[in-house]
């Protein structure tokens, strides 16, 4: 069955540094989310993005955030500069477009530590 | 402001016993409500999907169901079993651009 599939599993930076999470959405799917859950708290939109750009935003992507989607598998989540607050556990979804339901499947996560 | 919340915080219960758990929301324009099972350190899972049309859908032995009038959803799982032991969050979306809206979880712990 095919699955989203996110690298790395966890990653540790300092404070300052930049990270790039990696996600390799469903093959046939065209929309693609970030989700970020800071442990013990709700999970949380980030950023929606279809066509090559973004759909919708929420205010906690502000501009120490990017996305892209460098080729025709892969599509990443940059963070310019972390803050302490950055830690949390960051999920890739991805959905087939024209779904009514828009049902989203997530990916395992990947765990950022901010040191 | 768009918030779903959920009852209980966590729960107990004996593997075999039946369990509900509640969902109240106050989103707006309303898409359709889902239920996803997280376990630890994974991804969140689809249960359930539901639009507002919708009173009751089942998968397997969970069911779930939606009174969009009262904006109140619940989730019955039967015959519970060990390995259900996981978050349950309640999901809202807004629209059908994608943005899901999520509940802070019911955490079950099903015991031999």
């Amino acid at each position: 069955e095919p699955e989203v599939t996110q690298t790395p599993s966890h990653q540790v930076t300092q404070m300052g540094q930049e990270v790039i999470l990696r996600c390799v959405p469903i093959s046939n799917h065209l929309y693609f989310y970030w989700y970020r859950q800071i442990l013990g708290q709700k999970v949380e939109f980030l950023v929606s993005f279809y066509n090559n750009e973004i759909s919708e935003k929420s205010e906690i992507f502000d501009d120490q955030f990017s996305v892209e989607r460098p080729d025709g598998s892969n599509f990443t989540l940059k963070i310019r500069s972390t803050k302490l607050e950055d830690s949390a556990m960051y999920f890739c979804a991805s959905s087939v477009a024209g779904s009514f339901y828009n049902e989203q499947f997530f990916g395992p996560g990947t765990r950022l530590t901010v040191l | 402001k768009n918030q779903v919340e959920q009852s209980p915080q966590s729960l107990i219960i004996l593997e075999g016993k039946n369990c509900t758990l509640q969902c109240n929301y106050t989103v707006s324009p309303f898409s359709n409500l889902r239920w996803y099972k997280q376990d630890t350190g994974r991804g969140p899972v689809s249960l359930t999907i539901m639009t507002f049309s919708e009173n009751t859908k089942s998968n397997g032995r969970y069911t779930a169901t939606l009174d969009a009038d009262t904006k109140q959803s619940s989730l019955h799982i039967t015959a519970s079993q060990l390995s259900d032991s996981a978050s349950y969050i309640c999901v809202v979306s807004a629209n059908q651009g994608g943005k899901l809206i999520f509940g802070q979880g019911t955490e079950l712990s099903v015991k031999p």
